[in-house]
């Protein structure tokens, strides 16, 4: 069965820092790898999803991230955050079976010193 | 377009009564979703439909049901609501089953007592 790993609870960084969040994945196939952000009071809003081809992925509000299988990584990146960027991050993980869903890392909380 | 809603916003509940959570989306979409949100747990899937009449289980059901009557609506129901389903609701939809895209409601903050 498929997993994700987000080991940082709290990220803290100052606007106009880079960021990286980091993400682990484990599943025995080439996964489905997502990126979601959840601003206070909000749903969840997808960034950027890997499904396959190029291993850099660009998403929406400058976003980045990196599939690098040898490491069973997807970290999400920015090179430089902006205050609007404190919100919860998510990282997912699915594979590619109808009955398969999607399972979500515990997330990681963003915030941003001005 | 709204895409997908959710009723009520918020609500305070006492312990023992029913409570639905109603979802409805207006995007065709086949998949639609029930999640909880704890401080801590991330994202936990409670119920599942891949297409119209159809139901599955996910993660945390127990305690909880749901129904697929058409395509666009896929409420939510606590039989008698207890202390430990307090929680945030999000439901979610996406084109199909599988790892496709899902999109979130603004979820349901709900109290039980």
């Amino acid at each position: 069965a498929q997993s994700v790993t987000q080991p940082d609870i709290h990220i803290t960084v100052s606007e106009g820092a880079s960021l990286e969040l980091r993400c682990n994945y484990s599943y025995g196939a080439t996964p489905y790898l997502f990126w979601y952000v959840q601003s206070p009071g909000q749903g969840l809003q997808l960034l950027l999803k890997y499904f396959s081809g190029d291993t850099l992925v660009q998403g929406i509000k400058g976003f980045e991230a990196e599939f690098k299988r040898s490491q069973s990584s997807f970290n999400l990146r920015k090179p430089s955050v902006h205050w609007s960027d404190a919100a919860e991050y998510f990282c997912a993980v699915g594979a590619k079976g109808r009955d398969d869903k999607i399972i979500f890392g515990k997330g990681t909380r963003l915030h941003i010193l001005p | 377009i709204a895409g997908i809603t959710q009723a009520p916003t918020s609500q305070i509940l006492a312990a023992g009564r029913r409570m639905t959570l109603r979802c409805t989306q207006d995007m065709r979409h086949n998949a639609m979703y029930w999640y909880r949100q704890d401080l801590g747990l991330g994202l936990r899937l409670i119920h599942y439909s891949n297409t119209a009449g159809t139901t599955g289980k996910g993660e945390v059901p127990d305690g909880y049901s749901v129904s697929r009557a058409n395509t666009d609506d896929f409420p939510l129901t606590l039989a008698s609501a207890v202390p430990s389903q307090t929680s945030v609701y999000f439901c979610a939809s996406s084109d199909s089953g599988g790892a496709n895209e899902q999109f979130f409601g603004p979820g349901t903050r709900l109290t039980v007592l």
